[in-house]
C-alpha cells in the first residue's frame, strides 16, 4: 500500500517552460487536491477533485490546470513556468470530505 | 470564507517539559473539522490529532491532547513529556465541506 505517491521530488524548470507534477492513490480515495507552501504562508489549496471527472479551484488557482480522468490519479500541469510559482507542492487524498488528509512527500519546484 | 490563525511563529520547550499552540479559526458552519499536522524536516505531512466540531469531548492521542472550545472558536494542542523528535513544524487545519483551510504554521523547538 503505496499511500499517495507525487513524482518527481524535485524540478527546475526555466521561465515559460511547462511540465506536470504527477499524483497518484492507491487507496481509493475519492477526494483529491494539490496545495502549494510557501515560507510563512502555510499551505494553500490549489485545486480539488470529489471524483473522476469534476475538479474545482481552490484558493491560488491562477497558472494551473488539473483534470482527474481516473480515481488514482490527479496531475497538476503548469502552462507557462512562472518564478512566482516557485514553491513545495503537496497532493493529498480523502475517502470523504471530512476524513483527514493523507500527504504525498512534497514536490519541490524552482523556477528561474 | 473559513480563516485559521496561529499567533505563534516559533516556540521552544525543554524535553520532557510540557508545550501549549494556540490556534484560533473562524467560520459560520457548524459541521466541521478540526486537524492538527506535524512537519518535520523531511518534510513529510503527519496527522497528530483530530477534532469533530460536534464533539465536545476533547482530543487526545498519547501524548497530544487539544483543548477545544466551540464557543470561543480556539482549538489548542498540547505537548506533554515533550521528546527532541517533536521538533517539527504544526499547522492547525480547519475542513468544512471540501475546503481544508491551514493556519501558517508554528515552528516548534524541543532542547535537549
Amino acid at each position: 500500500n503505496a499511500g499517495v505517491t507525487q513524482t518527481p521530488k524535485f524540478q527546475v524548470l526555466k521561465t515559460g517552460q511547462s511540465m506536470t507534477l504527477q499524483c497518484a492513490q492507491d487507496m481509493n480515495h475519492e477526494y483529491m487536491s494539490w496545495y502549494r507552501q510557501d515560507p510563512g504562508m502555510g499551505l494553500r489549496l490549489i485545486h480539488y477533485s470529489v471524483g473522476a471527472g469534476i475538479t474545482d479551484q481552490g484558493e491560488v488557482p491562477n497558472g494551473y490546470n488539473v483534470s482527474r480522468s481516473t480515481t488514482e490519479d490527479f496531475p497538476l500541469r503548469l502552462l507557462s513556468a512562472a518564478p512566482s510559482q516557485t514553491s513545495v507542492y503537496f497532493c493529498a487524498s480523502s475517502l470523504w470530505a471530512n476524513s483527514p488528509l493523507h500527504f504525498g512527500n512534497g514536490t519541490r519546484l524552482t523556477v528561474t | 470564507a473559513q480563516t485559521v490563525t496561529q499567533s505563534q511563529p516559533e516556540m521552544s520547550v525543554q524535553e520532557a517539559e510540557t508545550v501549549t499552540l494556540s490556534c484560533t479559526y473562524d467560520t459560520s458552519e457548524n459541521n466541521y473539522y478540526l486537524f492538527w499536522y506535524k512537519q518535520p524536516p523531511s518534510r513529510q505531512m503527519i496527522l497528530v490529532i483530530r477534532q469533530e466540531a460536534y464533539k465536545q469531548q476533547n482530543a487526545t492521542e498519547n501524548r497530544f491532547s487539544v483543548n477545544f472550545q466551540k464557543a470561543a472558536k480556539s482549538f489548542s494542542l498540547k505537548i506533554s513529556d515533550s521528546q527532541l523528535g517533536d521538533t517539527a513544524m504544526y499547522f492547525c487545519a480547519l475542513r468544512v465541506g471540501y475546503a481544508l483551510n491551514f493556519g501558517k504554521g508554528t515552528s516548534l523547538l524541543v532542547t535537549p
